[in-house]
């Protein structure tokens, strides 16, 4: 069964750092690796997504990089803002399971001014 | 970009009445629709997958008599919880493949359901 873990549960850095969240799953055979942010009581809203055979992607200040052999992925955020303050989950679609997602545990991140 | 609604965003019923939440894609048909519930400061579990025209198939450990699903159009699927109990009381997202991309997912905004 695949498990999706992130580290660290939660995160405060003050604004214009650079920062990585890490998550980790225990199954390398995944179809593709997504991140994605959350607002307090809101839906999701895709960032990145990496394909299996992709190494990494980026989009504007964010970066997301996968190692599908030893199950890691980082998603880094450069000069962050306090509108970046959300939590970020990562989910992977394992082979073979018709695009169904298994979420991480999320990263809680709070940018302060 | 594809937007995917829920409706209606916030309920609060009685124990023992049945509420239901509707997913629509806006902008995309949407042959597959993921049923997620979230607790209070956890991640999303997987309830069901919903298929256009067919039964959903329902996760190891989740009751289908009670989390009714229909999918009746390719933009429209819907979340019924019967006989609520307050223990039901949790964050429901839904999700939407696009037919025409079938590698992304697209989520809703969330329904917060309150049984009292």
């Amino acid at each position: 069964k695949q498990e999706v873990t992130q580290i660290p549960a939660a995160l405060s850095v003050p604004e214009g750092e650079n920062l990585v969240l890490n998550c980790s799953f225990t199954d390398s055979a995944i179809y593709n690796l997504q991140w994605f942010r959350q607002d307090p009581g809101k839906g999701l809203t895709s960032l990145l997504l990496i394909q299996s055979s992709q190494r990494e992607q980026t989009s504007g200040r964010l970066n997301a990089s996968l190692d599908k052999s030893s199950g890691r992925s980082t998603l880094y955020i450069a000069a962050s803002q306090p509108g970046d303050s959300a939590t970020y989950l990562c989910a992977v679609v394992a082979a073979g399971t018709a695009s169904k997602l298994t979420f991480g545990t999320g990263t809680r991140l709070q940018v302060t001014l | 970009g594809a937007v995917v609604s829920q409706h209606p965003s916030r309920v609060i019923c009685k124990s023992g009445t049945s509420v239901k939440i509707e997913c629509r894609s806006l902008d995309f048909q949407a042959t597959t629709m993921f049923w997620y519930r979230q607790f209070p400061k956890k991640s999303l579990m997987l309830m069901a997958t919903s298929n256009e025209g067919s039964k959903a198939t329902y996760e190891q450990g989740v009751e289908k008599d009670k989390f009714l699903i229909n999918h009746a159009s390719l933009t429209l699927s819907t979340l019924t919880v019967t006989s609520a109990h307050p223990e039901d009381s949790s964050f429901y997202i839904c999700s939407a493949r696009d037919r025409g991309a079938p590698a992304e997912q697209y989520f809703g905004p969330g329904t917060r359901l309150t049984v009292t």
